[in-house]
C-alpha cells in the first residue's frame, strides 16, 4: 500500500521561506512523477511543481522564480521550497505521486500554510 | 499553457439523476485528461484517467469521454455520496493545469 506522509508548513511571515517534505512508502521515490499541488481557501487546485522519472523538473510559470522541488531517493522523500512568501501563498499544500497515464495516483493529507504578519 | 475550462460551475440534481460535467481545453491535449473528486476536507481522488479509463475501485456509474479539446464526465444514477467538487486536469504537457471545478449538489 502506497502512502504519502507530509510535514512542514504552519504559520509564516511575509518574505520567509516555506519548506515542506513528503515521505513516500510502498514505492521507490526514484520512479513515478512527484509533485506539489496547492489549494487556496475556497479555491481550486493549482499545480506548483513536479519531478518526472527522468529527473526533469517543471514549475508553475507564476512561481518559477521562487520554487524548488527536490528528491532524496536514499530516504524516499521529496521536498518543496518556496522563497519570499506572501499572503497569496496561503493555501493547503498537497504532495502527490502519480503515473496518471497508468492510473497510479496517491495524495498526501495536505498541510495548511498561512502567511501573515 | 493548456487552460482548462469547466462548466457548469454548480449542478444541483436529485438522487438517481444523471450528471453531465464538461471540460474544454484551450488547445488539444490528446487524451491526457484526468477527472478528480474532492469532498470537503479531503484530498482529491482520481476517478478517470486517459479521458475514459476508470481508476481502480471507482464505481461504474462514473464514466469519461472525449479527446482533443472536449471532455465529459458523466455520473449515472447520482447517489448522496457523490456530493463533491469535480476537477478535470490535463497532464499532456507542463504546466499541468486543472479546471476551476464543478460542484455537484444532491437535492
Amino acid at each position: 500500500q502506497v502512502q504519502l506522509q507530509q510535514w512542514g508548513g504552519g504559520l509564516l511571515k511575509p518574505s520567509e521561506t516555506l519548506s515542506l517534505t513528503c515521505g513516500v512508502s510502498g514505492v521507490p521515490s526514484s520512479d513515478y512523477f512527484w509533485s506539489w499541488i496547492r489549494q487556496s481557501p475556497g479555491r481550486g487546485l493549482e499545480w506548483v511543481a513536479e519531478r518526472n522519472p527522468d529527473g526533469r523538473v517543471g514549475y508553475n510559470p507564476s512561481l518559477q522564480s521562487r520554487v524548488t522541488i527536490s528528491i532524496d531517493t536514499s530516504n524516499n522523500h521529496f521536498s518543496l521550497t518556496l522563497n519570499s512568501v506572501t499572503a497569496a501563498d496561503t493555501a493547503v499544500y498537497f504532495c502527490h505521486g502519480s503515473w496518471t497515464s497508468q492510473g497510479r495516483d496517491w495524495w498526501g493529507q495536505g498541510a495548511l500554510v498561512i502567511v501573515s504578519s | 499553457e493548456g487552460v482548462m475550462t469547466q462548466s457548469p460551475g454548480t449542478l444541483s440534481l436529485s438522487p438517481g439523476e444523471r450528471a453531465t460535467l464538461s471540460c474544454r481545453a484551450s488547445q488539444s491535449v490528446s487524451g491526457s485528461v484526468a477527472w478528480y473528486q474532492q469532498r470537503p476536507g479531503q484530498s482529491p481522488r482520481l476517478l478517470i484517467y486517459e479521458a475514459s479509463t476508470r481508476a481502480t475501485g471507482v464505481p461504474s456509474r462514473f464514466s469519461g469521454s472525449g479527446s482533443g479539446t472536449e471532455f465529459t464526465l458523466t455520473i449515472s444514477g447520482l447517489q448522496s455520496e457523490d456530493s463533491a467538487v469535480y476537477y478535470c486536469q490535463q497532464y499532456y504537457w507542463w504546466p499541468v493545469t486543472f479546471g476551476g471545478g464543478t460542484k455537484v449538489e444532491i437535492k
